[in-house]
Formats: C-alpha cells, sequence, structure tokens
C-alpha cells in the first residue's frame, strides 16, 4: 500500500523569500508523484508532477518539485512567495498501474506579507 | 473539451438520511474515481468505476455504493448518513482504469449531516 507523510501542519514564510513544503512517500514500484493546492471552499488544483524522467519538476505559478528516490521525498518549492501562495497543499503518491491516489494530510501554507 | 463537473455543489442533510451526488467525467474518459476529502484531512479513495464496473474500493463501508452509466458519469449513494459523512466529494475521470497519474478531479460537493 502506497502512503504519503507530510510532516509539518503549517509552513510560515515571509513574502518573497523561498518557500519549502516537503513530502516523503511509501509505495512499492516506481512512484507517480504529484502535487496539489485547494484553495478555501475550492477542489484540487493540479500543480505538477513527477512521472519519469528529470528528477526536477517544473509546473504552475514557479512552483518546482524535486524527485529524491534515495531519501523518498517530493519537496515543492518556490523560490519566492506570493501572499496568493497561501493555501492548502497536498501531496499525493500512486504507483504505476494502479486505481488509485494516496495523499498526505496536507499543509497550510501561510505567506506574510 | 468539456472538464469533470459535479452536482450539486452544496447541499445539506440529516443524519440517518440518503444522498445521492453526481459527476460527469472529461469528454473521452471511461473511469471515475471518487473520493472524501473530511476536514483537516486530505482526500481518501472511495472507489473506481470503469465502464460500469467497480474496479477497487477503499476502506468505506457498504452504505457507500455508486453506479456508472452507459455516458461515463457517475453517482455516488450514500445511505444512512453519520454525522462523520460531512466532507467534501471529489470525483476525478482518467481514461482507462488503473490510471490514477492521470486523473482530472472535479470541483466537489460539500456535503453537511446535522
Amino acid at each position: 500500500a502506497q502512503s504519503v507523510a507530510q510532516p509539518e501542519d503549517q509552513v510560515n514564510v515571509a513574502e518573497g523569500n523561498p518557500l519549502t513544503v516537503k513530502c516523503t512517500y511509501s509505495v512499492s514500484g516506481n512512484p507517480y508523484l504529484f502535487w496539489y493546492v485547494q484553495y478555501p471552499n475550492r477542489g484540487l488544483q493540479f500543480l505538477l508532477k513527477y512521472i519519469t524522467g528529470d528528477n526536477l519538476v517544473k509546473g504552475s505559478y514557479g512552483f518546482e518539485a524535486e524527485f529524491n528516490k534515495s531519501q523518498t521525498s517530493f519537496h515543492l518549492k518556490k523560490p519566492s512567495a506570493l501572499v496568493s501562495d497561501s493555501a492548502l497543499y497536498f501531496c499525493a503518491v500512486t504507483p504505476r498501474g494502479n486505481n488509485r491516489l494516496a495523499f498526505g494530510k496536507g499543509n497550510q501554507v501561510v505567506v506574510i506579507p | 473539451e468539456t472538464g469533470v463537473t459535479q452536482s450539486p455543489t452544496h447541499l445539506i442533510k440529516t443524519r440517518g438520511q440518503q444522498v445521492t451526488l453526481r459527476c460527469s467525467s472529461q469528454s473521452g474518459h471511461n473511469t471515475v474515481s471518487w473520493y472524501q476529502q473530511a476536514l483537516g484531512q486530505g482526500p481518501q479513495f472511495i472507489f473506481q468505476y470503469y465502464r460500469e464496473e467497480e474496479n477497487g474500493r477503499g476502506n468505506f463501508p457498504p452504505r457507500f455504493s455508486g453506479l456508472q452509466f452507459p455516458n461515463y458519469s457517475s453517482e455516488l449513494n450514500v445511505n444512512a448518513l453519520e454525522l462523520d459523512d460531512s466532507a467534501l466529494y471529489l470525483c476525478a475521470s482518467s481514461l482507462g482504469r488503473d490510471r490514477a497519474y492521470e486523473q482530472y478531479f472535479g470541483p466537489g460537493t460539500r456535503l453537511t449531516v446535522t
């Protein structure tokens, strides 16, 4: 069975500073990894995914994530945070050929003006 | 290309009642998966439907049931509602079963059970 850990409940960062949201995973076989963002009272919005290839994945709104197989991690990063990045961020994993995504519990990101 | 749509957006039910939630898959997609997102939690997989058959189920009781129609739209039915069923229910569609890495999510239905 696959699982995701997002160890921090909330991440606070000053506007303009780098933002990092941590994610580690457990899965049998090669993982497919995802980041989603959720704004209040809204559904999930896809940010980026790692399927294969380059370990550094670039996504929407200036976000990127680095796949590290040895550390089973897929941390989300943004070089310069905006106040509008304040939201709930979810990491998810699935192995190839599986019918479901396993999500972490989410990280609340608060960007302070 | 039409995205994934869900209805209704919100609804309020009383404990013990039954509810039906609806999902229309993205154009060309034949598979629909349902997830429950309780407050403060990540989404949890309920089940998946592929060509009108259930293709896998998460850790949810039998009072959670589903249906998929020939046009690939889907319903989630919950009987004997409990307070803990209050959540955001998300559906996701994909082209083919066991392709969770290609799921597209709808906006969700917010269910409140009082």
